[in-house]
């Protein structure tokens, strides 16, 4: 069974500039869920793709935004980088039809917008 | 709206020593509790969950008992090592609705030997 990947895992922008992240979910969950952890701090929920469909969405602007292909694979994009959008991006995938809430993560990239 | 707060760190502790981490929650109906650890440089990794009051996690030593009455959900460990030298974050999820999970702040544990 394959966890959660992420890429790239390291990765420099400059302020305005725009950037894709990767995900690929464990084999067999259909749903992956964004999050943001800036330094010192709890990760922050971004949004939550089921099933290629945006599912939920917590409190960032529009500039972020995301896909999730029928493979359940997904990207996140942020357009218009800020420097506070440096942080440790994580996304986790889950499986809610078999009743669990349980969300497994990658390894995160770590974004630095200089 | 759903919170989560945990005991500031950092938490520093010889080896063999008792651990208790404490984590208080506020959400509206009965949310799913977890522990989620994360070494240094790495993501996160689910330590150990409960889903209904009353409910006690467990692994690899740690425990955890969801206390509906006291809103609670303290992580402990009878004997840390060197090895559990990380960061730990408590995190509900709400029953109703999509799944996300919602973070405490986290506490950084340093163990000595």
């Amino acid at each position: 069974e394959t966890g959660v990947t992420q890429s790239p895992t390291h990765l420099i922008k400059t302020r305005g500039q725009q950037v894709t992240l990767r995900c690929s979910s464990q084999s067999g969950h259909n749903t992956v869920s964004w999050y943001q952890q800036a330094l010192g701090q709890g990760p922050q929920f971004i949004f939550q793709y089921y099933r290629e469909e945006e599912n939920g969405r917590g409190n960032f602007p529009p500039r972020f935004s995301g896909l999730q292909f029928p493979n359940y694979s997904s990207e996140l994009n942020v357009n218009a980088l800020e420097l506070d959008d440096s942080a440790l991006y994580l996304c986790a995938s889950s499986l809610p039809a078999d009743g669990q809430e349980t969300q497994y993560f990658g390894p995160g990239t770590r974004l630095l917008v200089l | 709206g759903d919170s989560v707060t945990q005991m500031e760190g950092p938490v520093t502790l010889s080896e063999e020593a008792f651990l208790t981490i404490n984590c208080t929650y506020t959400a509206t109906g009965y949310p799913s509790l977890f522990w989620y650890v994360q070494y240094p440089g790495e993501g996160l990794q689910l330590l150990l969950k409960a889903t209904k009051a009353d409910d006690k996690g467990s692994n690899k030593g740690f425990e955890a008992t969801y206390r509906k009455e006291t809103t609670s959900f303290h992580l402990e460990k009878g004997s840390v090592q060197v090895s559990d030298s990380a960061v730990y974050f408590c995190a509900l999820s709400p029953r109703a609705g999509f799944q996300k999970l919602v973070f405490g702040t986290g506490t950084r544990l340093l163990v000595s030997p």
